[in-house]
């Protein structure tokens, strides 16, 4: 069975400052795929990132980076120099190829805050 | 041009109520989603149809059932409504050919039941 978790229900970080938003993984499919999103407080799943299992370069998007180290299954969100706007629900999810029909499965979230 | 529409955003009912939510998608995708995100934020899968087929079903009580008149069309009927059905429930969609692509999300349905 696939399984997701997030270790850090909450997260502080500092106005223009870096923060890791961890994420670890379970699966026994060899090609899968790793997203986050964010939900503001406004409500709506936004999608961030993703990574394929088979990708040997980490993913990026803007100031969204992906820290992937597939023996460890571990799939970290990387923000840099947060904004204020960042403030937000985070969630690590995966999709497997194999008899999941597409599903995304997802972790529990963290609650990153940013502090001015 | 929302991606991905789900209407209404709000609902208020009293249990035993039968209730819909609409899902319309204008991506072209093949595949459609329902999860529901409980008090704690958890989002858990409901249903997913496939060119209007349902390929899966988590355990979900009877009383919610998926209906597709056509692929970017997906509604959510509840039956009975009980007081743990309060959530908010979330349509997507994607590319089922595509399994790396990201889920599409609606804005969201908040259900509160009396």
């Amino acid at each position: 069975a696939q399984k997701i978790t997030q270790t850090q229900p909450g997260m502080f970080v500092q106005e223009k400052e870096a923060v890791t938003l961890d994420c670890t993984y379970d699966t026994s499919d060899q090609s899968y795929g790793l997203f986050w999103y964010k939900q503001p407080s406004s409500g709506e799943m936004i999608f961030l990132i993703y990574q394929g299992s088979y990708d040997e370069q980490n993913a990026t998007e803007g100031r969204y980076s992906l820290n992937f180290q597939k023996a460890r299954k571990s799939a970290n969100l990387v923000i840099s120099a947060s904004q204020l706007g960042d403030s937000a629900m985070y969630f690590c999810a995966m999709r497997g190829l194999a008899g999941s029909q597409g599903n995304l499965i997802f972790g529990k979230g963290t609650k990153l805050s940013v502090k001015p | 041009d929302t991606a991905v529409s789900q209407t209404p955003k709000y609902l208020v009912t009293q249990m035993g109520n039968d209730k819909s939510i609409k899902c319309e998608q204008n991506l072209g995708h093949d595949t459609m989603y329902w999860y529901k995100q409980d008090s704690k934020k958890f989002l858990k899968i409901m249903f997913s149809y496939n060119n209007k087929e349902l390929i899966i079903n988590e355990t979900v009580p009877n009383r919610f059932s998926p209906k597709s008149p056509d692929k970017a069309h997906l509604n959510l009927h509840i039956n009975s409504l009980e007081l743990g059905d309060s959530a908010v429930y979330f349509c997507a969609s994607s590319q089922q050919t595509q399994p790396h692509s990201p889920l599409h999300f609606g804005n969201g349905t908040r259900l509160t039941v009396t």
